[in-house]
């Protein structure tokens, strides 16, 4: 089992519709919960992050974490053909001493005008 | 946020040749990584540059296939040696000020073995 698993999609939605991408998990030491987002023929930048359990709200995008279910969300609502990009889930753990971050495959998301 | 800058955005370049990518970024940080990113892969850390030292690498990569520099605090090199096809691939440069959440990257630069 990977550490991260994440759907790759492409995930298609019409405009203004709410979008739910999601990762699971299995190292319950991951404590960082990282969302990226990739734009074609671009390096990922950080949409946002949560640490431990809980959600986190950040204009139209919110993150959740279940640490009991080892899942984590991210919605956006309102979505824009300007989100239209690949995201991707990415983890660290409580006890890394080097930075390092596993990501998930990416889930490419359309949303169509 | 600081910027990364990294060079080439993109080559195609022949079997059995190799290929040295520069990741310069316009301030200092601590940390600064190289990652693969394959289609349909998730996106895989090569290994940990270190100031003035040897890179880490993680398992599956040695230094003999990718070498790595980082003379200085800005600066890193991402050598692919001996390159087949199965190397094509985008190769990201990646930058830390402290703490994953200050993980920035650069544009990547996509590789392709012919």
């Amino acid at each position: 089992q990977k550490e991260v698993e994440q759907d790759p999609g492409p995930l298609s939605v019409p405009e203004g519709a709410i979008v739910s991408l999601n990762c699971t998990y299995s190292n319950s030491a991951f404590q960082y919960f990282m969302w990226y987002r990739q734009y074609s023929r671009k390096g990922p930048e950080l949409l946002m992050y949560t640490y431990s359990s809980g959600n986190k709200e950040d204009g139209r995008f919110t993150a959740q974490v279940d640490k009991s279910s080892k899942y984590i969300s991210l919605f956006i609502r309102d979505s824009q053909p300007s989100d239209s990009a690949t995201y991707l889930c990415a983890m660290s753990d409580l006890y890394n001493r080097d930075d390092k971050i596993i990501f998930g495959k990416g889930t490419r998301l359309h949303i169509l005008p | 946020s600081a910027v990364i800058s990294q060079k080439p955005s993109r080559d195609i370049c022949q079997r059995g040749t190799s290929l040295t990518i520069q990741c310069q970024v316009d301030s200092q940080v601590t940390m600064m990584f190289w990652y693969r990113q394959q289609p349909g892969q998730s996106l895989t850390l090569i290994a940990t540059a270190n100031q003035g030292s040897e890179a880490t690498y993680e398992s599956g990569f040695v230094i003999d296939k990718f070498p790595i520099s980082r003379p200085n605090l800005t600066f890193s090199t991402l050598t692919v040696s001996n390159m087949s096809p199965e190397d094509s691939s985008i190769y990201l440069c990646s930058a830390s000020t402290g703490g994953v959440t200050e993980a920035f990257f650069g544009q990547g630069t996509r590789l392709t073995v012919v």
